[in-house]
């Protein structure tokens, strides 16, 4: 049971357009949305996090959009960069008491220069 | 700051025996998490530690096990090995748990031949 999904296992983009990279969930009781950036050979990074009392959240290039009633959320990068290329898991937990974070399968990035 | 650190990087070991992987987490960290990650299974959650107690447990077979020391390092244990537990074994560490922002390692690669 697949509780968060992101059904695009890969995405190419331009230099300088904008990523769009998507995220669904089944789960109502998560709580907390992390994205995560992972290169080969490497564990994955941190990116950007939201709660579910917010419907966006902004850290330069990367915004997160949550739509809470569609159980969907979207990471944006604007500009795309070639060092973007890597690939994003979207995760979610139930936030305090339930702190597992569960993750989708990820979406591989390619940004063509 | 330091940061999560595991070890060994790369295992190689037979069907049926037992293995032991190592993470020390970031100073400080109280919470370590282990996920296991295979091709087109994205990460998935095994368990997570939180000052020496098992909070949380994903689904796997009771052969995947795990401890945490006072010092908050933790060791992740796979007995009887099969062919299907080749992957990539990664630790995250963070203040309190999943829905804040965790750090991973660089994973140990495990191959069952």
């Amino acid at each position: 049971d697949q509780q968060v999904k992101q059904n695009s296992p890969s995405l190419s983009v331009q230099e300088g357009r904008i990523s769009i990279l998507n995220c669904d969930y089944t789960n109502s009781m998560f709580d907390y949305f992390l994205w995560y950036k992972k290169y080969p050979a490497e564990g994955p990074t941190f990116l950007i996090s939201i709660s579910s009392i917010k419907d966006k959240n902004e850290d330069g290039r990367f915004t997160v959009f949550l739509n809470k009633s569609a159980k969907h959320l979207s990471l944006h990068i604007v500009p795309s960069q070639p060092g973007d290329s890597a690939v994003y898991f979207c995760a979610a937990s139930g936030g305090f008491g339930n702190e597992k974070l569960t993750f989708g399968t990820g979406t591989r990035l390619t940004i063509i220069p | 700051k330091a940061g999560v650190t595991q070890t060994p990087r790369y295992l190689i070991k037979t069907r049926g025996q037992q293995v032991t992987l190592s993470c020390s987490p970031i100073s400080g960290h109280r919470s370590v998490s282990w996920y296991q990650q295979t091709p087109g299974q994205g990460l998935q959650f095994l368990f997570e530690y939180f000052s020496e107690t098992q909070r949380n447990k994903g689904n796997f077979p009771g052969r995947f096990s795990g401890r945490q020391f006072s010092n908050s390092r933790s060791e992740m244990n796979v007995s009887t090995l099969e062919l299907g537990d080749s992957a990539l074994y990664l630790c995250a560490s963070s203040v309190a748990g999943g829905y804040n922002e965790q750090f991973f390692g660089p994973g140990t690669r495990l191959t069952v031949l």
